[in-house]
């Protein structure tokens, strides 16, 4: 498995509460992501990173929000947790060498959260 | 953006029959499409790729098979054993480095 871990791997928390997800490299792979996986939704994007301070929004992002300070740490803010965030979360990470090719992705271990 | 479609959703063989999942894309644009294996409270991992300059690629008892025209691709296992039995993911990818994945297969070989 490529050098990515995930904290804390079970979060349990009530709703109105903060959280804070965290993912880290050991690859100094340029692009981090974030994912979140439902039954029936497959995997789908909530941000993502292309470099220090460089992130943007995927397709379900409301809700949370994103920081990396430095290229190994990738973290994942719930300001105000709601039920419907309970979810796997799960980071990954790919290379983004200027090729023009799109790289390989590789996926850490994965989060549980549940908002009650 | 990509829509990515997968089907079938469930699918059950007989161990050494052959299972066959099938990926529809959108965006003409995409160029790279990764197929991951996920067992039950563990992380997708890669099992194969291809890119848009190549119509199949081959590893072992897997294979991949793209058709750009009809916009879309393909997993193929053959002599399916008991421990290919998980989720199988799709995904589409552009020079962006977004991917766009499907909704998952759940396969069971039957011993």
């Amino acid at each position: 498995d490529a050098g990515i871990t995930q904290s804390p791997r079970h979060k349990v928390t009530e709703t109105g509460t903060p959280v804070t997800l965290r993912c880290h490299q050991t690859e100094n792979h340029r692009y981090m992501y974030w994912y979140r996986q439902d039954p029936g939704h497959g995997l789908r994007l909530i941000h993502y990173s292309y470099g220090v301070k460089d992130t943007d929004k995927g397709e379900v992002s409301d809700g949370y929000s994103v920081s990396r300070s430095k290229t190994e740490d990738f973290l994942l803010t719930l300001e105000s947790a709601t039920s419907s965030q309970t979810s796997v979360y799960f980071c990954a990470i790919s290379e983004g060498v200027f090729t023009g090719l799109t790289d390989t992705q590789y996926f850490g271990p994965g989060t549980r959260l549940t908002v009650l | 953006g990509e829509n990515v479609e997968q089907h079938p959703s469930t699918l059950s063989v007989q161990e050494g029959d052959s299972a066959v999942i099938k990926c529809t894309y959108s965006d003409s644009a995409s160029n790279y499409f990764p197929w991951y294996k996920q067992e039950l409270g563990k992380r997708p991992q890669l099992i194969i790729d291809i890119r848009s300059n190549v119509g199949e690629k081959k590893d072992q008892r897997i294979a991949v098979t793209l058709n750009k025209t009809a916009k879309h691709f393909s997993l193929h296992i053959t002599e399916t054993q008991p421990e290919d039995s998980a989720v199988y993911f799709c995904a589409a990818s552009n020079t962006g480095n977004q991917f766009y994945f499907g909704t998952g297969t759940s396969l069971t070989v039957i011993p």
